[in-house]
């Protein structure tokens, strides 16, 4: 079974602009999570997506969004690029996001804002 | 408000025993997670407890206590690969998010 797929896996953009990250889960799954990761900050819940909807929201400002299509990919975008939105974006996928469901990562998108 | 609090980092000798530790304070509790993080790689789900007790998956054993809110991860016969930062996780709250821990960095040295 294929493992969890981020695209792209490196991305530099400056100040101002939007990216958008794409996730692919693990086929079967229909939670996807996406973190912030910064080093020493551990990772930072952003939101989560099950079935088309999102479920759980963390405390980031509205510029970052993100949204889930039927085939259960999930993509993530930030809008107006700040410098400290500079981290690795990982994704994860579970089958139902349940309490005793594990979230399998993906490689994660290494995002640079200049 | 949910804390979760590990070591930030711990060294170790190659072949020896090291155990990571886990204090958490959360609103609710549905189980807890240890991930294993090499240097640029994504998390990789190493144990999940939910029921007091020790769980043990070969040189990797994971302990939780909920009434002490405590949890740690032993690792034995280290070796050097086994060098990366590890990760704890707590599913807890009405809508079953993880709350996650800041992370352990392990150094092996020989």
């Amino acid at each position: 079974k294929a493992g969890v797929t981020q695209t792209p896996r490196y991305l530099i953009k400056t100040r101002g602009q939007q990216v958008t990250l794409s996730c692919s889960p693990i086929s079967g799954h229909r939670s996807v999570s996406w973190y912030q990761q910064t080093p020493g900050q551990g990772l930072q819940f952003l939101f989560e997506y099950f079935s088309e909807t999102q479920r759980n929201k963390g405390n980031f400002p509205g510029r970052f969004s993100g949204r889930q299509f039927s085939n259960s990919r999930s993509e993530m975008n930030v809008s107006t690029l700040e410098l400290g939105d500079s981290a690795l974006y990982l994704c994860a996928s579970s089958s139902a996001g349940g309490e005793a469901d594990t979230q399998y990562f993906g490689p994660g998108t290494r995002l640079t804002v200049l | 408000g949910q804390n979760i609090d590990q070591p930030t980092e711990m060294t170790a000798t190659e072949g020896a025993i090291v155990q990571i530790n886990c204090t958490y304070q959360t609103s609710g509790f549905n189980g807890l997670f240890w991930y294993q993080q090499h240097a640029g790689e994504a998390p990789t789900f190493l144990s999940y407890n939910v029921l007091d007790g020790l769980e043990e998956k070969g040189r990797f054993s994971s302990f939780l206590s909920r009434s002490k809110g405590y949890s740690y991860l032993l690792l034995k016969e280290l070796q050097m690969k086994d060098s990366a930062s590890y990760l704890c996780a707590v599913r807890a709250g009405d809508g079953y998010q993880l709350i996650w821990g800041a992370g352990t960095k392990l150094i092996i040295k020989p």
